[in-house]
């Protein structure tokens, strides 16, 4: 069983407040990533990590920021919530030495109602 | 641009009868095909990794195969502690960032 933790499970904030929300993992896994998912649809990949300070874009990420200080730890922050970013949000990580490739492993997820 | 498209969309089986899941995909390069079961409100749990054509994987009442553009999921005797959305997801070589594709899924209800 996977060992990635997110907090909090649940939040109902107003719109404009700054919320982070925080993603840990205890299996030294390199990459990790956060994704957003609506009722039916895909994931959509918004951020993503190879390592301590390295960051990445992905689709969604243009309202978010996050942040990689040590290997376990992977933040997401939205400055300035709106009542568009009302979603799921899933953290995931993965061993990128893992032969023949690596597999995500993804947490319980983040669900974000803005009011 | 690599692409995942899974069918049906939503299926209902009765408790026992036997069905397949569909994964069509197109990548630049597979290096592995994943299946994970997600239940309503939690993340995706892993099921399956698949890296070459002809590959079959078994856990309890699944099976999953891969050909060079499709994964099957075959469930065999379905109960209903079985109900989830099933996603299908690809990793190819293309780009090098090795981030996998997710399909839409296909939720399975089975009835008892």
């Amino acid at each position: 069983e996977a060992d990635i933790y997110q907090t909090p499970r649940y939040l109902v904030i107003g719109t404009g407040k700054k919320i982070t929300l925080e993603c840990s993992q205890t299996m030294g896994h390199d990459k990790m990533y956060w994704y957003q998912q609506d009722p039916g649809m895909e994931l959509h990949l918004i951020h993503y990590s190879y390592g301590v300070n390295s960051t990445e874009k992905g689709d969604l990420s243009s309202e978010s920021t996050v942040s990689r200080i040590r290997t376990e730890h992977f933040p997401l922050t939205l400055e300035s919530a709106r009542p568009s970013h009302t979603s799921q949000y899933l953290c995931a990580s993965s061993d990128p030495a893992a032969e023949p490739t690596d597999t995500q492993y993804f947490g319980p997820g983040t669900r974000l109602t803005v009011l | 641009e690599d692409q995942v498209t899974q069918s049906p969309e939503a299926l209902r089986l009765q408790e026992g009868e036997s069905s397949s899941l569909n994964c069509s995909y197109t990548v630049s390069g597979l290096r592995g095909l994943f299946w994970y079961r997600q239940d309503p409100g939690k993340g995706p749990e892993f099921l399956f990794t698949l890296y070459s054509a002809g590959e079959e994987k078994e856990k309890e009442r699944l099976k999953a195969t891969l050909t060079k553009k499709e994964s099957f999921l075959h469930i065999t005797a379905p109960k209903p502690e079985d109900s989830a959305t099933y996603l299908c997801a690809v990793q190819g070589a293309s780009g090098g960032s090795y981030i996998p594709t997710f399909g839409r899924g296909t939720s399975l209800i089975v009835h008892p």
